[in-house]
């Protein structure tokens, strides 16, 4: 079936440095690929999306590139801030999966000042 | 354009009483999925309604359910609460129902904070 794989946490950097969260997927078909995040007490917010294979997403900074080579949706920014500590997750869309989306385990980012 | 509300936002509730949740999807979005989120097993897909209908339901006990209305509006109910129902639950919406063919992103609303005691 269908799955998610993403580094696992938690990630604790400082300020200004560089942010690479790894995602791998298995899955059949041609998913799409997102990323979401979670701000503590809060649901989740799209953060990027890539629907077909090297389209690349992004938003507010951060970046991902649909890799169907490795079946991988690496998150990447290149300077965090304090204000982007939150939980990431890595899914696949429901297009593939009879309806749901299929959700990574997350993972924690903490950014210090 | 506003996003998708969930109602209420906390609950407490007692083993052996039953919930019902609501969930107000974006307008003009017709699909909303249901998911359960805890620490233990992450985010669970409970079920997707568009057109009133069920299309999809994970594998959660009888005790779930859910409907929907001809407005979008969606609720979901637990019967018999158990200690281990205590989790995030959250909506989630999109324009067209989800499945082969659709790449629509789903929009989750903040969620609905259930601790049974």
């Amino acid at each position: 079936g269908n799955s998610v794989t993403q580094m696992e946490g938690p990630v604790t950097l400082s300020e200004e440095a560089f942010l690479t969260i790894n995602c791998t997927y298995t899955a059949t078909g041609y998913p799409s690929l997102f990323w979401y995040v979670q701000y503590p007490g809060e649901g989740l917010q799209l953060l990027l999306k890539a629907t077909k294979a090297d389209d690349k997403g992004s938003n507010k900074g951060f970046e991902a590139t649909y890799r169907k080579e490795t079946t991988s949706f690496h998150l990447e920014k290149g300077s965090v801030q304090v204000s982007d500590s939150a939980v990431y997750f890595c899914a696949l869309g429901p297009n593939t999966n009879a309806g749901k989306s299929t959700f990574g385990d997350g993972t924690t980012l903490t950014v210090k000042p | 354009k506003a996003g998708v509300t969930q109602t209420p936002r906390y609950l407490i509730k007692t083993r052996g009483q039953q919930v019902t949740l609501s969930c107000s999807p974006i307008s003009g979005h017709r699909s909303v999925s249901w998911y359960q989120q805890t620490p233990g097993q992450g985010l669970q897909f409970l079920f997707e309604y568009f057109s009133e209908t069920q299309r999809n339901k994970g594998n959660f006990p009888g005790r779930f359910s859910g409907r929907q209305f001809s407005n979008s509006r969606s609720e979901m109910n637990v019967s018999t609460l158990e200690l281990g129902d205590s989790a995030l639950y959250l909506c989630a919406s999109s324009k067209r129902p989800t499945g082969q063919g659709s790449k629509d992103e789903q929009y989750f609303g903040p969620g609905t904070r259930l601790t049974v005691t």
